[in-house]
């Protein structure tokens, strides 16, 4: 357990409506990441933070916007959510950006966009 | 665009039996590497990180790179049931983590 809790943890909402998703982490890692898994794609970065108000896009980010006010909390929005957003959101740490870095994940956010 | 590939599989096995689990990557500057194991609805928790040529063991897992091949292994020593779950493979070459689409295992009494 990396301490990081994702919430909610499961969430249905209608097209066309705003959703949040929070990350929260107890440790003070600068790095953290929004990824989306979806059945035949694996793991697809959304959007990563690399501190307090840096962000950066990942290979999937249309759609999403994220925030990142204090270093334990990486705020996932969407701002208009489609079917295509229905997934599981997790996000990640990584404790050594400056060396392995292997990543700890969440327990996850099972979105449905009806 | 790095790409790493992986058999989805199912990999059938009984139980007691060696199970190879294998990942090939394009980034020739990747400088780690890991393999993740995830059950059904669940998150992927990290269970092997290599980072030079040749194997590692940790208990029953093996993790085997060879970066000439852009090669990567996980060998499952003594199979159990409880192994069965999605595999994942992870290469990371900066700061940000390619990874693939999972390897599914079932170890089958």
């Amino acid at each position: 357990d990396a301490g990081i809790t994702q919430s909610p943890r499961h969430k249905v909402t209608e097209t066309g409506t705003p959703v949040t998703l929070r990350c929260h982490q107890t440790e003070n890692h600068r790095y953290m990441y929004w990824y989306r898994q979806d059945p035949g794609h694996g793991l697809r970065l959304i959007h990563y933070s690399y501190g307090v108000k840096d962000t950066d896009k990942g290979e999937v980010s249309d759609g999403y916007s994220v925030s990142r006010s204090k270093t334990e909390d990486f705020l996932l929005t969407l701002e208009s959510a489609t079917s295509s957003q229905t997934s599981v959101y997790f996000c990640a740490i990584t404790p050594s950006p400056e060396g392995p870095g292997e990543q700890y994940f969440g327990p996850g956010t099972r979105l449905t966009v009806t | 665009q790095k790409e790493v590939e992986q058999n989805s599989g199912p990999l059938s096995v009984p139980e007691g039996a060696i199970a190879s689990l294998n990942c090939t990557y394009s980034d020739r500057v990747s400088q780690s590497f890991f393999w993740y194991r995830q059950y059904s609805g669940k998150s992927p928790e990290l269970i092997m990180s290599i980072y030079s040529n040749g194997d590692k063991e940790d208990g029953r897992f093996t993790a085997q790179l060879n970066k000439a091949s852009q090669y990567v292994s996980l060998l499952i020593r003594d199979s159990q049931p409880s192994d069965s779950a999605t595999y994942l493979c992870a290469v990371r070459g900066s700061y940000i983590p390619t990874f693939g689409r999972g390897t599914s295992l079932i170890v089958h009494p």
